[in-house]
Order: structure tokens, then sequence, then C-alpha cells
């Protein structure tokens, strides 16, 4: 089984529309992430969630919102998709603090048209 | 501020020769480390974390770390590289509670 699963793995859309990535882990941790990963490979954090409460919301436009439906899922909104938004997605999650480290999914690559 | 750093964007090594991949951090107090790898068109996967005690940490796929307080680093190392180590390799350090940041990366290349 597969411990942090996303989907879809390819994503390709044109400009204007709204899109939804799902995430779902069976790990049983309390909290989960989303992270954007440029093409230099830079890593954002962008949200995260804990026990159904956002912690963290960086410097992220409000056309992303985060939605979890229980402490298994974290899904990801994209409304009024922009050319620049085009990046690959990866979905975490992890128990307790930071320290524990995280478990990624395999990503997401959004390309926006 | 709280920070970690990769000086080295792009390695290349000789398949079965060592390697050793950099990681400086700018943290107050001891930090939590970590390294992690990306493998193309894969997420991240973890292979080694430090947190107290013995500053030499190994981790998997035959990997060790040293934490090195006094040079604030904590450097990746593998004493013979295979070609399936080619990946991106992550060093990472959490900010806040909930908050892990990551290196820009180093994009390790191995030769035949």
């Amino acid at each position: 089984d597969t411990a942090v699963s996303q989907t879809p793995k390819y994503l390709v859309t044109q400009m204007g529309n709204d899109k939804s990535i799902k995430c779902e882990q069976n790990l049983g941790h309390d909290t989960m992430y989303w992270y954007k990963q440029d093409s230099k490979k830079f890593l954002k954090i962008m949200f995260s969630y804990n026990n159904k409460e956002l912690i963290i919301n960086e410097t992220v436009p409000n056309r992303f919102s985060p939605k979890s439906p229980d402490k298994a899922h974290l899904n990801l909104h994209i409304n009024s998709l922009e050319l620049g938004d085009s990046a690959v997605y990866f979905c975490a999650s992890s128990q307790g603090a930071t320290g524990s480290g995280y478990t990624f999914g395999s990503g997401t690559r959004l390309t926006v048209v | 501020a709280q920070s970690v750093t990769q000086p080295d964007i792009h390695i290349t090594v000789s398949e079965g020769a060592s390697l050793e991949l950099r990681c400086n951090y700018s943290y107050g107090a001891t930090p939590y480390l970590f390294w992690y790898v990306q493998s193309p068109g894969q997420g991240l996967q973890l292979l080694l974390k430090y947190f107290s005690g013995d500053t030499l940490v190994q981790g998997i796929k035959g990997f060790e770390a040293e934490f090195k307080r006094s040079q604030s680093s904590f450097n990746l190392r593998k004493p013979s590289v295979h070609w399936s180590d080619a990946a991106e390799y992550f060093c990472a350090a959490p900010r806040e509670y909930n908050d892990m940041r990551f290196g820009a990366g180093t994009r390790l290349t191995v030769k035949p």
C-alpha cells in the first residue's frame, strides 16, 4: 500500500481553469503538507494541516486553498490557474513535530498552457 | 534567519568512488537535520536524520552523515557510489513546529 498517494500524477490544463489535486495518507499521521517544487527543484512549503486546522499558510495566492475532510486527506484546490502555477506539487505527512521527518507522495506535475 | 545551505548545485562522481555532499545550517540552537533523496520523477525519500547524541548518523542505502557543530555542517557521505544513486539530494531542517525548510538541492551524476 502506498503511504502517501496523490492523484493525478500529471495534470495539463488551460489558463483560467480550476483544478484539484487529491492527497491521502494511510500512515495515521496527524499533520499533512503541500509543497511546490519549481523548475529549479526548489521546494517551498505552501500549507500545513494538523488535526484539520491550518497551521501554516505561506505567502501563497488565495487562488490556492487546502481542503481537509479528515486527517487522512488534504486536497489542494486551485482557482483561475496561471502559467506561473506550472510546477510539481508534493503532498507530505508527518506525526507530531517535524523532528520525525516527512513522508512524501510521488508528486503531481501541473502544466498550465 | 534559520536556514540550510547546500553549496554545490551539481556534483559528478565515478561509480565506485566516494561521495560527500555538503550542507551548512544556520540556527541558534542545535537543529534537527535531515537528508532526503529525490530520484527522477519521484517524491522525496528520507535517507537519515539527526536529533542529538552520536554525531555520526547511519541511514538507508549505505549513506551516513556527520554533524559538526564547530563547522555548522551536516555532510552526507557514501564510501562507494552506485549508478542508482544518481538523484537530487536535499538537506533540510525544521524552522518551526511544522515547517520543514529544504536546501536548494545537489544534483548527483554518476559516471560509469
